[in-house]
């Protein structure tokens, strides 16, 4: 199992720029989420998912757009770049949504926006 | 809106002590708890899940005890080591989504 998988690690963009990060996973999870995680303010919640063809908002949605066509890949697009999402972006997975089943994390995706 | 926290932000201790992280949380209303290391750089690695209904888990040295009515967990490390340094995360989850404090670093000294 290579677990949670994000491309790329780390990416440079323009301001107005837009882009997808790509996460992936192989443990045929129905739970996936996509986290920011910024200096002293810890990880928070962008968007997750349910299952297939089922997203919705977690803390922090405005300017990121998700969709979720198959099980296994949950990718997180920017629509227009900006300066406020210079971040750490964590993909993460879990068997289900319900409270039994802990989390398991990518590598992470270090975006600079400029 | 759920809260975390996490007391103290820093810690040192020399190798070979003993030491608890606490994290804390606003609502008691939640299903799990989970234990996290960060490695600086890194994703992160699940340590203990607890469930609203344990008490506590245990995996090694490792020893994590919730209390869901005042709202607190700790986390205990026995006989710490220098590859114990790392960042420690405690999360929530509540509702439909999961809630992170920001973190203990912690810097065992040899």
């Amino acid at each position: 199992n290579a677990g949670v998988t994000q491309t790329p690690k780390f990416q440079v963009l323009k301001t107005g720029q837009s882009m997808t990060l790509q996460c992936a996973q192989d443990m045929n999870h129905e739970y996936m989420s996509w986290y920011r995680q910024d200096p002293g303010m810890g990880l928070r919640l962008i968007h997750y998912s349910v299952g297939a063809g089922i997203t919705d908002q977690g803390e922090v949605p405005n300017g990121y757009n998700v969709s979720r066509s198959t099980t296994e890949d949950f990718p997180l697009r920017l629509l227009s770049a900006a300066p406020s999402q210079t971040s750490v972006y964590f993909c993460a997975s879990s068997l289900t949504g319900t409270g039994h089943n802990e989390q398991f994390f990518g590598p992470g995706t270090r975006l600079t926006v400029l | 809106k759920q809260e975390v926290t996490q007391i103290p932000a820093a810690l040192s201790v020399p190798e070979g002590e003993n030491l608890v992280l606490n994290c804390s949380f606003t609502d008691s209303a939640i299903y799990n708890l989970q234990w996290f290391r960060q490695d600086p750089g890194k994703g992160l690695t699940s340590l203990l899940l607890i469930q609203s209904s344990q008490r506590e888990q245990t995996s090694g040295r490792l020893n994590a005890s919730l209390d869901k009515s005042s709202g607190r967990s700790t986390l205990y490390i026995a006989a710490s080591q220098p590859g114990d340094s790392a960042t420690y995360l405690c999360a929530v989850k509540f509702g439909g989504q999961f809630y992170f404090g920001t973190g203990t670093s912690l810097t065992v000294i040899p």
